[in-house]
C-alpha cells in the first residue's frame, strides 16, 4: 500500500514553460486535493475533486488547471509557469465519513526561474 | 471564513523539556481539529486528531484537547526528543462548504537540542 504518490519530486522550469504534476492514491478515496506550501503561509488549497469526474477551485486556483483522470489519479497543470508559482506542491486524499482526515504525498518542489 | 492561528516559531528547546505549541481557531460550524507534523524533506503526516469538544487526541507522547469555549487546540508533550524536531501544523476541517478540505495554520518549527 503506497498511499499517495507524486511525481516528479523536483522540477525546475523557465518562465512560460508548462508542466503537469502527477498524483495517485491507492486507498480507494473519493476526494483528492492539491495544496501549495509557501514559507510562513502554511498550506493553501489550489483545487480539489470531491469525486471522480468533478473538480472545483480552492483558495488560489489562478494559473493552474486540474484533471481527475479516474478515481486514483488527480493531476495539476501549469500552462505558463511564473516565478510566483515557485513552491512545494502537495497532493492529498481523504476517504468517506465525516472526519476529513487527509493523507499527503511526499511533495513536488518546483522552482520557476 | 475559517482560520487557524499558531504561535510563531521557531521554538527551541533542550531535550526532555516540556513543549506547548498554541493553536486557536475560528470556525462557523463544528470542525474536527488536527495536528500534522512535517519532517525535513517529507510530506505531512497526521499526528493526532479530535472530532468534538473536550476530546483529547494523543499519539507518540503528544496530546491536544479540543476546547470549544476557548476555541483552542494546543499541542503538548511532556519530554521532547531530538527526533521531534520538525514543523507542526494545526488544521481544522472545512465547516459547511462541502469541500471536505482542511484549513491550515502557518506552521511552527520546533528545534530540539541535545
Amino acid at each position: 500500500n503506497a498511499g499517495v504518490t507524486q511525481t516528479p519530486k523536483f522540477q525546475v522550469l523557465k518562465t512560460g514553460q508548462s508542466m503537469t504534476l502527477q498524483c495517485a492514491q491507492d486507498m480507494n478515496h473519493n476526494s483528492m486535493y492539491w495544496y501549495r506550501q509557501d514559507p510562513g503561509m502554511g498550506l493553501r488549497l489550489i483545487y480539489y475533486s470531491a469525486s471522480e469526474g468533478t473538480t472545483d477551485k480552492g483558495e488560489v486556483p489562478n494559473g493552474y488547471n486540474v484533471s481527475r483522470l479516474n478515481k486514483r489519479e488527480f493531476s495539476l497543470r501549469l500552462e505558463s509557469a511564473a516565478p510566483s508559482q515557485t513552491s512545494v506542491y502537495f497532493c492529498a486524499s481523504t476517504g468517506p465519513g465525516g472526519v476529513y482526515e487527509q493523507y499527503f504525498g511526499p511533495g513536488t518542489r518546483l522552482t520557476v526561474t | 471564513g475559517d482560520s487557524v492561528t499558531q504561535m510563531e516559531g521557531p521554538v527551541t528547546l533542550s531535550e526532555e523539556a516540556f513543549l506547548t505549541i498554541n493553536c486557536t481557531y475560528t470556525a462557523t460550524g463544528y470542525p474536527s481539529l488536527f495536528w500534522y507534523v512535517q519532517y525535513p524533506g517529507e510530506g505531512l503526516q497526521l499526528l493526532l486528531k479530535a472530532t468534538k469538544a473536550d476530546d483529547k487526541g494523543s499519539n507518540k507522547g503528544f496530546e491536544a484537547t479540543y476546547r470549544k469555549e476557548t476555541t483552542s487546540f494546543h499541542l503538548e508533550k511532556g519530554s521532547v526528543q531530538v527526533s521531534d524536531s520538525a514543523v507542526y501544523f494545526c488544521a481544522l476541517s472545512d465547516s459547511g462548504t462541502g469541500r471536505r478540505a482542511l484549513t491550515f495554520g502557518s506552521g511552527t518549527r520546533l528545534q530540539v537540542q541535545p
